[in-house]
């Protein structure tokens, strides 16, 4: 089945760090990837939308310089968090679907926790 | 804009007993509902895609209905094991390879 890898799993860090997030879809090709933010006992909430070889479409009230995407590659789709700060804290899942196939489901990684500290 | 809701928010329910999980949707307008499982501290897990034009949808102990007139879905578990206890998402796309709109959530409990 789909499989979608996501890197790293866990992250603590200084507040000012800049943080990247890897999402690879392994063995099939994604033209768009999704970026999800989860908090505590939350719904997992759309952050933007990746779309291979031009520009993410961003939700409203996320800040796209601060949350820089980019997707160069039909396999890989990177999250930047920039100059993280702890309200920065969260869970992040990225979720990709077959783009040869329709109407197939969304595959997520395993997420990254994400704590500045 | 599409809203999902999933209540309760937590059940608890012995070994062996069968179960529903109901997820109900405001815009009918829907490309496919997705059921996910989540296990704590980790990603999402499809169980079962239902498209609009379908009822229902199939998995070993698990069945997905769907009633989209209505906006209503259930998650439908037969024979629970402590296995299962786990987060169960409910999530609607509005088009082919849209986005994801997801409810909260439904922690369950499965008491040995």
């Amino acid at each position: 089945g789909a499989v979608v890898s996501q890197h790293p799993s866990r992250v603590i860090c200084k507040s000012g760090t800049s943080v990247k997030i890897e999402c690879r879809s392994l063995d099939f090709q994604a033209t768009t990837m999704f970026w999800y933010r989860q908090f505590p006992k939350k719904s997992l909430m759309l952050m933007a939308t990746s779309n291979e070889g031009s520009k993410a479409t961003y939700e409203q009230g996320v800040e796209k310089d601060k949350f820089l995407i980019n997707h160069a590659s039909l396999t890989l789709s990177t999250l930047t968090v920039t100059s993280a700060h702890p309200e920065d804290s969260s869970f992040y899942i990225c979720s990709a679907s077959d783009t040869g196939e329709s109407n197939q489901p969304q595959h997520f990684g395993d997420g990254t926790r994400l704590s500045i500290l | 804009k599409q809203e999902v809701t999933q209540i309760p928010a937590a059940l608890s329910v012995p070994e062996g007993e069968n179960l529903v999980l109901n997820c109900s949707f405001t815009d009918s307008a829907i490309y496919n509902l997705q059921w996910f499982r989540q296990d704590p501290g980790k990603g999402l897990t499809s169980l079962l895609l239902i498209q609009s034009s379908q009822r229902e949808q199939t998995s070993g102990r698990l069945n997905a209905s769907l009633d989209k007139s209505s906006g209503r879905s259930t998650l439908y578990i037969a024979a629970s094991q402590p296995g299962d206890s786990a987060t169960y998402l409910c999530a609607v796309a509005t088009g082919a390879n849209s986005k994801l709109t997801f409810g909260k959530g439904i922690t369950l409990s499965v008491r040995p």
